[in-house]
Parts: C-alpha cells; sequence; structure tokens
C-alpha cells in the first residue's frame, strides 16, 4: 500500500533560517506529491505539488522536487519567516484511487525571531 | 465562492449520542473526502465519495455513516459516539478534470466525546 513518512518533529527554526522537512514516501505506480499546510486552527491548504518525476513544486518561497529515484519529496526554504510558523503534511495520490490522499504525520514548524 | 465549509465548528457529545456533521462546497466538485485528524498521527480517510449516490470506505470507517444525495452535501453521521471518535473532522474536495488532484479543505469540527 501507499505510505508516506515524514521527519518528526517539532522543527525550531530562527528567522532568516534555512528550513528543510524530509518526505519520502512508498507507493504503486506512478504518484502525485503534495505539500498541505495548517495553520493555528485552521484546515489544510495546499502549498505546492508535483505531478511527474524531476518536476519541482513551488509557492511562497518554499520549494520541493520529485525524486523518484530516491521516492523523496523535501520541502525546502531559503529564509523562514515567522509567520510560516505551521504544520506541514506531505501527501500523495496514485491514479485510479479518486484522488485519496494518504498523508504523513505532519511536521510542525517554529520560526522564531 | 465560499469553497468548503462545515459546521458546527465545536461540539461536545457523550458516550452513546449521535450527531451529523455536516458539509457542504460550492465548487461543483464531483469527489468529496471526510477525514479525522488525531494528535501526532496526520490525517486518516473515513469516507469517501465520488459524485452523488456514490460513496465509499476510506481507512478508518468503524463507526460513521455517511450519505451523498447531491452533489454539494457530503453529511458524516455518528450514531453511537464513543470516547475514540474525538478527534478534528475534516471535509474536503476535489475535482478531477484537467488533471487536477488538489483537494480543497473545509476549517474543521472539533469533537469531544465524554
Amino acid at each position: 500500500g501507499n505510505s508516506v513518512t515524514q521527519m518528526e518533529g517539532p522543527v525550531t527554526l530562527s528567522e532568516e533560517a534555512f528550513l528543510t522537512i524530509n518526505c519520502t514516501y512508498t507507493a504503486t505506480g506512478y504518484p502525485s506529491l503534495f505539500w498541505y499546510v495548517q495553520y493555528p486552527g485552521e484546515g489544510l491548504q495546499l502549498l505546492l505539488k508535483a505531478t511527474k518525476a524531476d518536476d519541482k513544486g513551488s509557492n511562497k518561497g518554499f520549494e520541493a522536487t520529485y525524486r523518484k529515484e530516491t521516492t523523496s519529496f523535501h520541502l525546502e526554504k531559503g529564509s523562514v519567516q515567522v509567520s510560516d510558523s505551521a504544520v506541514y503534511f506531505c501527501a500523495l495520490s496514485t491514479t485510479g484511487t479518486a484522488s485519496k490522499l494518504t498523508f504523513g504525520t505532519g511536521t510542525r514548524l517554529q520560526v522564531t525571531l | 465562492n465560499a469553497g468548503v465549509t462545515q459546521t458546527p465548528k465545536f461540539r461536545i457529545l457523550k458516550i452513546g449520542q449521535s450527531m451529523t456533521l455536516q458539509c457542504a462546497q460550492d465548487m461543483n466538485h464531483n469527489y468529496m473526502y471526510w477525514y479525522r485528524q488525531d494528535p501526532g498521527m496526520g490525517l486518516k480517510l473515513i469516507y469517501y465519495s465520488v459524485g452523488a449516490g456514490i460513496t465509499d470506505k476510506g481507512e478508518v470507517p468503524n463507526g460513521y455513516n455517511v450519505s451523498r444525495s447531491t452533489t454539494e452535501d457530503f453529511p458524516l453521521r455518528l450514531e453511537l459516539a464513543a470516547p475514540s471518535q474525538t478527534s478534528v473532522y475534516f471535509c474536503a474536495s476535489s475535482s478531477p478534470e484537467g488533471g487536477n488532484y488538489e483537494q480543497y479543505f473545509g476549517p474543521g469540527t472539533r469533537l469531544t466525546v465524554t
């Protein structure tokens, strides 16, 4: 079956630090990969996505590259801000499954001044 | 567009009580989903629907029921609430058109069963 493993949190960084949140996956076929973000008290929002190998998704300064050879989709940002404090979820979806998502457990990011 | 809306925002139930969590979307999406989010566990799929009149079980369906009589609405029913159902519930929708797999989430319902 499908599964997503992402690094444990919480991750605490100072503002302007570099962020990496690791995500690896196991899936049958060729999945689409996603990063969702959940701000305190809110639902999940799509942050970025990649639908095929070597695609790079990017949004709001965040980036992630679909690496088929390492089955990874690590999230990076060059300079985090306090407003980036949230929980980040890596997820995948495979074709023919009604776009159902399989989520990782989430990584809480806390950015301090 | 309001997107995906959920009611209520919060609810406390006693063991054995029943309730329905409401979910509606105004994006004309065919696909709809119910997830539960337990602390540190990510989201688990409860039920999903690919269109009006069609529903199917997800990963953790026990203790829940759903119906989909219209494209817009996808209510989740808890018949005999148990403490293990204390969680945050999220509804989501998506459309397969154009190969877009993005799911749009509602704000969630926080349920406590005591």
